[in-house]
Formats: structure tokens, C-alpha cells, sequence
């Protein structure tokens, strides 16, 4: 248990769905991410967020949507997706964007999209 | 813009093996380097880290050290068990800016017994 979780571990949608994952840290870190992680591809960076506040978006289709109510909690709701998006996505999350920290990681969500 | 470029896997050897992963950078100023391991159906777990030029990082037996003249961060270990078979990512952090970790596209290593 790294004290990053997230839900579900699996999950299996069709494209028209309408589907959320889940990240939470009880770490009191400050700064929190969300990685596409696909068969034979390096680690794409999506989204970041500090203090709540998105401060990155690497050009990710607006079929996924981001949400951070509080430092705790990390959302990535997803919809109309195609079957190119299916992945491991990570969750991490950091005690601040600062250069010498390192990320604690989620087990992540396996992602199938049908 | 900073980049990591990670030895090709798979990398297979066989238990008490000496391992050697070769990590290099590129990047502006002095980042902050990280090794991390991805274990089977588990998320990125930080295994060491180093933040300045001839630190050394270890954990578990692995270790890497900043070489700022070469820009390498090699990750070793001298006896290698089954246990370590997993994918293992170097990663680095600029100094530039709020800038996320820039990750390498991961070396496979599987020990066999």
C-alpha cells in the first residue's frame, strides 16, 4: 500500500459510457497527476494539478476531463472514448512541484474500452 | 526539452547475475534523477533518487550515481534474484519551473532461477 489508491482496478466500457475513476491520497501532498501508461509506449503525462489548481494539460482530447475538489481527491472522468484509449492509468501524486521530490503512484486502472 | 534515454529491454539474466541499466539525460541546469521500478500489475514505486552531481542513491541493493560529466544515471546491482524481475523506468525532474518527471520508456528485467 503506497498511499496513493485507486478505483476501480479494472474497468471495462463501451464507447458511449460515461465512466469516472478515482484517485485519493492521504498523504498530505500538494500536487497531484494522472499518466497514460499503453503497451509499448513511454509514460504520457496528462494532467497536473497543484493545490486543486490544474497547472499542466499536455493536449489531451476533451473526451477525458479532469476534476480535484480538494488535495485529497483526484477525478478523471471519461466519455465517449475510443478503443485507443484503452491503458493502465496511473494516478501519483507529490509533496509539491518542486524539483527534488519524487511521486508516490497508484496502482493504477486498467482500462478496456469495447 | 529534457528527455531520458533507457538502455533497450528486454534484459534477461540469470539469478546472482551483476545488472546494469544505462540511463543518460538531457536537460537544462541540475535536475534531480530517480530511479523507479513497475512491479507485475502494480503502479511506479521510487527506488532511489539522486539531487546533485556524484550523489549516490541506493535501495534494496540497487544504486546509481549522478554522473553530471557523462549526464548518466546507471542503475546497479551486484546479485540479481527472481524477485527483481520487473520494469524499471529512469526518470528526471529540471530545476526549470514547476516541471513534472520526465520518465524513460522503461527497461524489462527478467531473472530467471
Amino acid at each position: 500500500e503506497t498511499g496513493v489508491t485507486q478505483t476501480p482496478r479494472h474497468l471495462v466500457m463501451g464507447m458511449t459510457n460515461k465512466k469516472s475513476l478515482k484517485c485519493e491520497q492521504h498523504l498530505g501532498h500538494n500536487a497531484m497527476y494522472w499518466y497514460k501508461q499503453s503497451a509499448k509506449k513511454p509514460l504520457e503525462l496528462m494532467f497536473v494539478y497543484s493545490l486543486e489548481e490544474r497547472v499542466e494539460n499536455n493536449s489531451v482530447p476533451s473526451r477525458f476531463s479532469p476534476e480535484c475538489p480538494n488535495s485529497s481527491h483526484l477525478f478523471l472522468h471519461l466519455h465517449t472514448l475510443q478503443p485507443e484509449d484503452s491503458a493502465l492509468y496511473l494516478c501519483a501524486s507529490s509533496q509539491d512541484l518542486g524539483v527534488s521530490y519524487g511521486y508516490t503512484f497508484g496502482s493504477g486502472t486498467r482500462l478496456t474500452v469495447v | 526539452g529534457d528527455s531520458v534515454t533507457q538502455m533497450e529491454g528486454p534484459v534477461t539474466l540469470s539469478e546472482e547475475a551483476c545488472l546494469t541499466i544505462n540511463c543518460t539525460y538531457t536537460a537544462t541546469g541540475y535536475p534531480s534523477l530517480f530511479w523507479y521500478v513497475q512491479y507485475p500489475g502494480e503502479g511506479l514505486q521510487l527506488l532511489l533518487k539522486a539531487t546533485k552531481a556524484d550523489d549516490k542513491g541506493s535501495n534494496k541493493g540497487f544504486e546509481a550515481t549522478y554522473r553530471k560529466e557523462t549526464t548518466s544515471f546507471h542503475l546497479e546491482k551486484g546479485s540479481v534474484q527472481v524477485s527483481d524481475s520487473a520494469v524499471y523506468f529512469c526518470a528526471l525532474r529540471s530545476f526549470s519551473g514547476n516541471t513534472p518527471l520526465v520518465f524513460g520508456k522503461g527497461t524489462r528485467l527478467s531473472v530467471i532461477a
